[in-house]
């Protein structure tokens, strides 16, 4: 079965570092989605991109936050100047229309 | 911004028993997800609810949708430990944009 693929699994970093998270969503989708869930607390919506902009973000994704899809595969999230607070896990998700998602397995990042 | 709530947060429940989770959210959606996620783990979706009146069964699990009532179920059919697991139910806006409930951890004890 297709999978939504992350890397790394996890990642430490110090505050005020750049980190970029990568995803590979499954190859004949076209909508891709990051979420984040802090530990121990529900699922959150951080963007959503189609054909090659950004359809919906949320007041989680702010500046500091950014989306490419460089190469056509890839789906990344940066995240510019960490802080403490962005330590969470990040999901990637893609789906082929407007239903429901595949998820990748998650990149914990750990902000310390 | 819609809201989905979900109860209850933590559920103990024994081996052989029945239970049902509740998900309840705040405006007009004809859609609604159910996941399972083990700690540390990802998202595996357990249910698709595409309309009114939808109920779907997966084993000892069957989750069902009223979209007049804004209420999600999953019920719980003799629990086995296999079952412990944290299930969220979430819920689409016009945009694709899924809202998550709080989720239900949910233990069964022998």
């Amino acid at each position: 079965e297709p999978e939504v693929t992350q890397t790394p699994s996890h990642q430490v970093t110090q505050m005020g570092q750049e980190v970029i998270l990568r995803c590979v969503p499954i190859s004949n989708h076209l909508y891709f989605y990051w979420y984040r869930q802090i530990l121990g607390q529900k699922v959150e919506f951080l963007v959503s991109f189609y054909n090659n902009e950004i359809s919906e973000k949320s007041e989680i994704f702010d500046d500091q936050f950014s989306v490419e899809r460089p190469d056509g595969s890839n789906f990344t999230l940066k995240i510019r100047s960490t802080k403490l607070e962005d330590s969470a896990m990040y999901f990637c998700a893609s789906s082929a229309q407007t239903l429901g998602y595949t998820f990748g397995s998650g990149t914990r990042l750990t902000v310390v | 911004e819609l809201k989905v709530e979900q109860n209850p947060l933590f559920l103990s429940m024994q081996e052989g028993k029945n239970y049902t989770i509740y998900c309840n959210y705040s405006t007009t959606s004809d859609r609604l997800y159910w996941y399972r996620q083990d700690p540390g783990k990802s998202l595996e979706s357990l249910f698709v609810l595409l309309s009114n009146g939808a109920v779907k069964q997966e084993g000892r699990l069957m989750a069902s949708l009223d979209t007049k009532a804004r209420l999600s179920t999953l019920h719980i059919t003799a629990a086995v430990h296999d079952l412990s697991a944290t299930y969220f139910c979430a819920v689409p806006n016009t945009g694709n944009q899924f809202y998550f409930g709080t989720g239900t951890s949910l233990t069964v004890i022998p």
